[in-house]
């Protein structure tokens, strides 16, 4: 299994702004993926964190508005840029330890509201 | 990644055995079959995976026909704690990147 964490846990930013969310893993691991979920909904997959590399992102999200950072094998960030009220969600990180695996970790989440 | 279809709410009763069924009717060579567990304000939780016949863990059995276009989530004695959404996925297994897509879930409410 991993532990991941996520900061901050939540937050109310204006709009306009931006906000980084960090996740962190306790152990190595090969894939990060950055989630979307809208209360009461389901998971969108807003794109993969590739080490050393751009993110790959999902129709609908584009590195302006989500950029995404992926350092090492064990911390990957991502910003939500210009926020708007359409932005507010829970953001969630998850990782895979084996390349191709389903069995994925994920994050406690990332409160956001944007007033 | 083939595309699931599940009821969108299932109750139960503290000590029955819930079954959930999930259809995947073009599901893949490739694909097996995953069941995650999520509950209010917590990132899903993998509960089970499998690719055919009948695979049981400490938490749930996963029953999928030969054909493989449905699959059954066996939660046996259920309690309260149970009460969550439950997801079904079908993705690749070895895949490139290993993505998951999550369809809408089914909520499962566990009554006393």
């Amino acid at each position: 299994s991993a532990v991941i964490s996520q900061k901050p846990s939540r937050d109310i930013c204006q709009r306009g702004t931006s906000l980084t969310i960090q996740c962190q893993v306790d152990s190595q691991v090969t894939m990060m993926f950055w989630y979307r979920q809208q209360p009461g909904q389901s998971l969108t997959l807003i794109a993969t964190a590739n080490q050393g590399s751009e993110a790959t992102y999902e129709s609908g999200f584009v590195i302006d508005k989500f950029p995404i950072s992926r350092p090492n094998l064990t911390f990957s960030t991502l910003t939500v840029s210009n926020m708007s009220p359409e932005d507010s969600s829970i953001y969630l990180c998850s990782v895979t330890k084996t390349s191709g695996s389903a069995e994925q970790y994920f994050g406690p989440g990332t409160r956001l509201t944007v007033t | 990644l083939a595309k699931t279809t599940q009821p969108i709410s299932m109750d139960s009763y503290e000590g029955q055995e819930v079954n959930i069924t999930c259809s995947h009717n073009n599901i893949a060579t490739n694909d097996y079959i995953t069941w995650y567990q999520q509950f209010p304000s917590q990132g899903p939780r993998f509960i089970i995976q499998g690719y055919k016949t009948k695979v049981t863990n400490e938490v749930a059995s996963l029953f999928i026909p030969a054909d493989r276009k449905s699959s059954t989530l066996s939660l046996p004695r259920v309690s309260l704690s149970d009460t969550a959404v439950y997801y079904c996925l079908a993705p690749s297994y070895g895949g490139s990147q290993g993505n998951l897509i999550f369809g809408k879930g089914t909520k499962l409410s566990v009554k006393p």
